[in-house]
């Protein structure tokens, strides 16, 4: 088994551009989480998804979107990139179940908005 | 949002020496974590504890959810180099984890 496989590992972009941050997962977990790692701080949640077809908006979902039209992948968008989203972002899953909340993280993505 | 404190933010010890750090929370949680982070990788989940009171150990890693339910504290016997990192605490509830600020561990040999 892979895990949870992010990619880019890094990326830059200029102000006001987009781009799709890709997750995807390979043990048929049902929950799936993007959550964001500025410097120094602990992880927020942005969006979640507890399976196919259903998101919800976490903490910090201003200026992204999800969607998840597939068990395995979860894709986050920045549709107008902005400084503030300078930061690593990482997937993460899980199985369903009370009492599975040993979340499985990807390796991040490095964004850079300037 | 929800604000969990870890102290130490930072410890260096030698080598062999036991760590000890803690998390505290203004809100209860239902279950606590704890996650070891290396540079340029993903939290990986040390110990998951699901009950007030509960104490479980990993290895060299003892961690304890306390009683009121809004603390924790994870201890490491014998430290080794390779325990260096940055170590999160974390309370699940409502679908999300909310992370401690971290505390960076450095292991002098």
């Amino acid at each position: 088994n892979a895990g949870v496989t992010q990619t880019p590992k890094f990326r830059i972009l200029k102000i006001g551009q987009s781009m799709t941050l890709q997750c995807t997962q390979d043990m048929n977990h049902n929950y799936m989480y993007w959550y964001r790692q500025d410097p120094g701080m602990g992880l927020k949640l942005i969006y979640y998804s507890v399976g196919a077809g259903i998101t919800d908006k976490g903490e910090v979902p201003n200026g992204y979107n999800v969607s998840r039209s597939t068990t395995e992948d979860f894709p986050l968008r920045l549709e107008l990139a902005a400084p503030s989203q300078t930061s690593v972002y990482f997937c993460a899953s899980r199985p369903y179940g009370q009492g599975n909340y040993g979340y499985t993280f990807g390796s991040g993505t490095r964004l850079t908005v300037v | 949002g929800q604000q969990l404190n870890q102290s130490p933010q930072s410890m260096f010890i030698q080598e062999g020496e036991d760590v000890s750090m803690n998390c505290t929370s203004s809100s209860i949680f239902n279950t606590w974590l704890w996650y070891k982070q290396d540079p340029g990788e993903g939290p990986v989940l040390l110990i998951a504890l699901y009950k007030a009171g509960e104490l479980t150990s990993n290895g060299r890693l003892t961690a304890q959810f306390g009683i009121t339910r809004k603390d924790s504290f994870l201890n490491i016997s014998a430290s080794i180099p390779s325990d260096v990192g940055i170590y999160f605490c974390a309370g699940h509830r409502s679908n999300n984890l909310f992370f401690g600020t971290g505390t960076r561990l450095t292991v002098i040999p």
